[in-house]
């Protein structure tokens, strides 16, 4: 079983600063996908970034970029310039694609930017 | 593209009754919908995978007699809750996913509350 591990309950970052989530994941699977989720305070889950397992390039989207680490099954989260309405639960995900497309969730990371 | 709605979005019950909770997926087809459940600062825990036209496949202790999931067509699925309990009070999310395409990517549903009395 894959498990997903998020080490910050929680953090904070300055309006406009970087700030990194971590992310690590167990898993003896090769053909795999990983994706962070943004949970604002309305609780609808948001894509935010995903990543091919088998692509060696980090996947960006505009202020969110990763940092993938095949080999230390790290999968941590950038995001640069933060605004104020990047405040929310992150979460981190693993999806095998052999398993029916299931997703294992980490515990989140709730991120306050502050003013 | 690829919105996915549920209602309702909250439900208060009576312990011992039965609430239905539907997702529907509202632009495309979704082969394959899971349901989650999220208790308050915690995680999602998927409960059952369902897909179109064939039975659930429930996670380990998750009670299939409990929480009956039907996905009779390729846009609507339903969780019913049986006999409600407080316990049973939590955060309910389903998401689906599109069949063909970038098939491994799920669209969530708003979630639905449920607060068993």
């Amino acid at each position: 079983a894959q498990t997903v591990t998020q080490s910050q309950p929680e953090m904070s970052v300055q309006e406009a600063e970087t700030v990194t989530l971590s992310c690590t994941y167990d898993t003896s699977e090769n053909n795999y996908y990983l994706f962070w989720y943004k949970q604002p305070p309305s609780r609808q889950m948001i894509l935010v970034i995903r990543q091919e397992a088998y692509k060696q390039q980090n996947a960006t989207e505009n202020r969110f970029s990763v940092n993938f680490q095949k080999a230390a099954k790290s999968f941590s989260l950038k995001i640069s310039d933060s605004q104020l309405g990047d405040t929310a639960m992150y979460f981190c995900a693993f999806m095998d694609n052999n398993a029916g497309n299931m997703l294992t969730f980490g515990g989140g990371t709730r991120l306050m930017v502050k003013p | 593209g690829a919105v996915v709605s549920q209602h309702p979005s909250r439900v208060i019950c009576k312990s011992g009754t039965s609430v239905k909770i539907e997702c529907r997926s509202l632009d495309f087809q979704a082969t394959t919908m899971f349901w989650y459940r999220q208790f308050p600062k915690q995680s999602l825990m998927l409960m059952a995978t369902s897909n179109e036209g064939s039975k659930a496949t429930y996670e380990q202790g998750v009670e299939k007699d409990k929480f009956l999931i039907n996905h009779a067509s390729l846009t609507l699925s339903t969780l019913t809750v049986t006999s409600a309990h407080p316990e049973d009070s939590s955060f309910y999310i389903c998401s689906a996913r599109r069949g063909g395409g970038r098939s491994n990517e799920q669209f969530f549903g708003p979630g639905t509350r449920l607060t068993v009395l």
